[in-house]
């Protein structure tokens, strides 16, 4: 069974500042997603990583994996408010076709001025 | 930009009762989901559908739930006999390519009484 485990949990922080949000995983994947929740939102995918070794960033967001530490790090730099979120790893049953995706429990972001 | 979206936003309905939740997928996708999320808890993959059948689906997914993509724009939840349980956001999800990233709906609020 694959199971997904994202740290910490809960993450304050303040502006300016730089933090990683880690996602373990339990089995070999060979999709990885990461996703933006606003609270009473819906999600927005932000990242979609695929091999090994891979690297995407979009503002501040840099997100990356290594498939054979089965580990996926979203890094945030330079924080501001506008970042205050939860956010979700999610990863794929390795061999589907359209996916099975098995979510983290979510890193809930609050950056503070 | 194109969106998926569902209807209703919000549907009250009582314990053993049959609930259709209707999504319409971006007009050129090709992948289809369905998730959940129990208010606070994180998101649950309930099924993919691919090429007008199902691809992929959780030990959720029971035989209490089905999905049907009736014409070539409507993509539907049905749940027969909603359980308490059942009450969650649902979302709607979709992609034009397998290892793309999914575009989702803003949820129907399902609430079981």
């Amino acid at each position: 069974e694959l199971k997904v485990e994202q740290n910490p949990l809960f993450l304050s922080m303040q502006e300016g500042k730089n933090y990683t949000i880690y996602c373990n995983y339990s089995t070999t994947s060979d999709r990885l997603y990461w996703y933006r929740q606003d609270p009473g939102k819906s999600l927005e995918s932000l990242f979609v990583l695929l091999s090994n070794g891979a690297v995407k960033q979009e503002g501040r967001l840099m997100a990356s994996l290594d498939t054979k530490a089965r580990l996926s790090t979203l890094h945030i730099t330079a924080a501001v408010h506008d970042l205050s979120a939860t956010y979700f790893c999610a990863v794929d049953k390795i061999g589907t076709n359209a996916g099975k995706s098995t979510f983290g429990d979510g890193t809930t972001l609050t950056v503070k001025p | 930009e194109p969106e998926v979206t569902q209807t209703p936003s919000h549907q009250v309905t009582q314990m053993g009762q049959e609930v259709i939740l209707r999504c319409v997928p971006i007009s050129n996708h090709l992948y289809f989901y369905w998730y959940r999320q129990i208010l606070g808890q994180k998101v649950e993959f309930l099924v993919s559908f691919y090429n007008n059948e199902i691809s992929e689906k959780s030990e959720i997914f029971d035989d209490q739930f089905s999905v049907e993509r009736p014409d070539g724009s409507n993509f539907t939840l049905k749940i027969r006999s909603t359980k308490l349980e059942d009450s969650a956001m649902y979302f709607c999800a979709s992609s034009d390519k397998r290892n793309q990233p999914q575009h989702f709906g803003d949820g129907t609020r399902l609430s079981i009484l």
